[in-house]
């Protein structure tokens, strides 16, 4: 398996565009988070969604943010519009109901000037 | 809420020398207890878990963590340290209602040669 695959690696927008960021969790895996990484404040759970369903999204900052799980091999992290505080590294990661823990992706480095 | 605690920013050890990275947790329940590493611009890489059974956990790479219960830590370990393990070390609980792991700040480890 692949593991998590998360595209692009690197994105640097001007601030006010739109951001997306995709995620391919790993098959099988029902569960699939995003987390956001960033000096000041850490890793932080931004959402997560079970079989394609948001279940948690509080940890989404604002409006702007939004996520989408059409089907049960692609999820995607929306922003719109863009602010330079949102730099930072987003992680994917999924899991399964069986398991304990997470796998993570390589993480999207976003870069809003 | 579940809370995890890293008390050290960093950490500098010697090569060939013994190192321990700490993590404490406030957890509600049973606690699932986790140790990822992370290298630059790299995604977070799971080390080991702790779930039930020994109190001392073996993982990936040589290293190892204690669970302590009476103490609420669960430090990593690993006998002699080498140059290539310099890296970000994240502690993490799984929040087993919501699936998600609450990750502590990180400690980054630079054993020097």
């Amino acid at each position: 398996d692949a593991g998590v695959i998360q595209s692009p690696r690197h994105e640097v927008t001007e601030m006010g565009q739109e951001v997306t960021l995709r995620c391919k969790p790993i098959s099988g895996h029902d569960y699939l988070f995003w987390y956001r990484q960033t000096m000041m404040r850490g890793l932080e759970l931004l959402i997560y969604f079970n079989n394609n369903v948001p279940i948690d999204d509080s940890g989404m900052p604002e409006d702007r943010f939004s996520a989408k799980m059409p089907n049960a091999s692609f999820s995607t992290l929306k922003i719109q519009p863009s602010e330079p505080r949102d730099s930072a590294v987003y992680f994917c990661a999924s899991t399964s109901s069986g398991a304990t823990g997470a796998f993570f992706g390589q993480g999207t480095r976003l870069t809003v000037v | 809420a579940q809370s995890v605690a890293q008390p050290e920013d960093q950490v500098n050890v010697a090569e060939g020398n013994p190192l321990t990275v700490k993590c404490t947790y406030s957890v509600s329940g049973n606690p699932y207890l986790f140790w990822y590493v992370q290298y630059p611009n790299r995604g977070l890489q799971f080390l080991l878990k702790y779930i039930t059974g020994d109190n001392l956990v073996k993982g990936s790479y040589g290293f190892e963590a204690e669970f302590n219960k009476s103490q609420t830590s669960f430090h990593l370990k690993k006998p002699s340290a080498l140059v290539s393990d310099s890296a970000l070390y994240f502690c993490a609980a799984l929040d087993t209602g919501r699936r998600a792991l609450t990750f502590g700040s990180g400690t980054r480890l630079q054993v020097q040669p």
